[in-house]
């Protein structure tokens, strides 16, 4: 069964701090790896996107890291500002040979908290 | 453009009554989906579409009913609703599948059921 496990559960840290988020994956077979940030109320929206051969890509402040040989990833936020506080959700992508679709399986999500 | 609109933003609706949720893209995008986020659990797809005229079922379809007439437009139908329909509904759209496409999502509906 294709399961995403993240990281901790919630993380309070004080406004400039550095933080790292954690996703583990056992989903096959595997095709992209996807970070959302969903501020409460809304609706997720795109950090990055990872496929098999990339092991880092940067979207300003967030930087997301894949280790596909331990289905493993991070999410690194630098100089963190009140407005990062949401949930950050993993998504790992399985592609279905034959018909060529593609399967999502979205994480609980770990919610961020940042105080001044 | 405005992206992906949803509505109503809030329901609230009784055991057996039937609604329809629904959602707009204005980014001429040929996929789109409907998800379920029940409080603490991760999203889970209901139905997709990969173009007008053309929808499959997800890993939640049971209760629920689509169609796509045109490429803008995705309704999700919830026939008689119950309690284990209480969640948050996004929508959803990529231009392409899900190879490497970003998904844009809508607002929500929250839908309570009593």
């Amino acid at each position: 069964k294709n399961q995403v496990e993240q990281s901790p559960q919630s993380l309070i840290i004080l406004e400039g701090k550095n933080c790292t988020l954690q996703c583990n994956y056992t989903v096959s077979p595997f095709s992209n790896l996807r970070w959302y940030k969903q501020d409460t109320g809304r609706g997720p929206v795109s950090l990055t996107i990872m496929t098999f051969s990339e092991n880092t890509k940067s979207n300003r402040r967030y930087t997301a890291t894949l280790d596909a040989d331990t289905k493993q990833s991070s999410l690194h936020i630098t100089a963190s500002q009140l407005s990062d506080s949401a949930s950050y959700i993993c998504v790992v992508t399985a592609h279905r040979s034959g018909a060529g679709s593609y399967q999502l399986t979205f994480g609980k999500g770990t919610k961020l908290s940042v105080i001044p | 453009n405005a992206g992906v609109t949803q509505t109503p933003k809030f329901r609230i609706l009784k055991i057996g009554q039937s609604m329809t949720l629904q959602c707009t893209q204005d980014m001429n995008h040929n996929y789109m989906y409907w998800y379920r986020q029940d409080p603490g659990m991760g999203l889970k797809l209901i139905y997709y579409s990969v173009g007008a005229g053309i929808t499959d079922k997800g890993e939640v379809p049971n209760g629920y009913n689509v169609s796509r007439s045109t490429t803008e437009d995705f309704p999700l139908r919830l026939e008689l609703a119950a309690p284990s329909q209480t969640s948050v509904y996004f929508c959803a759209s990529s231009y392409r599948g899900l190879a490497s496409e970003t998904q844009y999502f809508g607002p929500g509906t929250r839908l309570l059921v009593l």
